[in-house]
């Protein structure tokens, strides 16, 4: 049980268009969803904290226009980054946490979206 | 606001050997979690060891276990018998205690990248 998918597990795109990054909890209700971004051989940071149903939380340092969070059901949240540009080339990985379930206080990690802008 | 901090980039250990990883937090709530994870190269997270701050008894988990020092504010993780497999980046990672279905925000450490020698 409590499984995080993500998709893409890849994605390359040019830069100025704008790339969709899907996290979906596949077995349990995600009342609380988490982005991070991680940079190779560095730790995660946290980038954003979206509830079903509210409007995501941002990190200080992170452009809300830039990284367009949606948390529309208990299963799915997505990430937009918006105009790419190759500086925003990195490690996305979503978390879910199911605030009302026996493993409220633990995090379900997805395996994470590598994209490369051009 | 809750630090975590890892002072070992890297360490290194034979096949077999005892290793341990250091963690230090600093926080000023009593109420709270601490996590080891690990994340190998393929970059999923894996969740490998979790105490309950409120819990005096050390956490074990097979060839896991941590030395939970709340005084010290010190959490260090010690892998016994390693195996070629347990080579990864291991995060240090503090969460405050909630309720409900808000928060769960994770501080991870900087990360310690073990590897595991034949």
């Amino acid at each position: 049980g409590a499984v995080v998918s993500q998709h893409p597990s890849r994605v390359i795109c040019k830069s100025g268009t704008s790339v969709k990054i899907e996290c979906r909890s596949l077995d349990f209700q995600a009342t609380t969803m988490f982005w991070y971004r991680q940079f190779p051989k560095q730790s995660l940071m946290l980038m954003a904290t979206s509830n079903e149903g509210s409007k995501a939380t941002y990190e200080q340092g992170v452009e809300k226009d830039k990284f367009l969070i949606n948390h529309a059901s208990l299963t799915l949240s997505t990430l937009t980054v918006t105009s790419a540009h190759p500086e925003d080339s990195s490690f996305y990985i979503c978390s879910a946490r199911d605030g009302q379930g026996l493993s409220y206080n633990e995090q379900f990690f997805g395996p994470g979206t590598r994209l490369t802008v051009l | 606001a809750q630090t975590v901090t890892q002072s070992q980039p890297e360490m290194s250990v034979q096949e077999a050997e005892t290793v341990t990883l250091s963690c230090t937090y600093d926080t000023s709530e009593n109420n709270y979690y601490l996590f080891w994870y690990k994340q190998p190269p393929s970059r999923q997270m894996i969740l490998v060891i979790r105490q309950e701050a409120y819990k005096q008894q050390n956490a074990t988990e097979n060839r896991f276990s941590v030395n939970f020092q709340k005084a010290a504010k010190s959490f260090s993780l010690k892998i016994s018998d390693s195996q070629l497999g347990d080579t990864a980046m291991y995060f240090c990672a503090f969460m405050k205690h909630y309720l409900g279905n808000q928060g769960g925000k994770l501080i991870f450490g900087q990360g310690t990248e073990l590897s595991v020698k034949p």
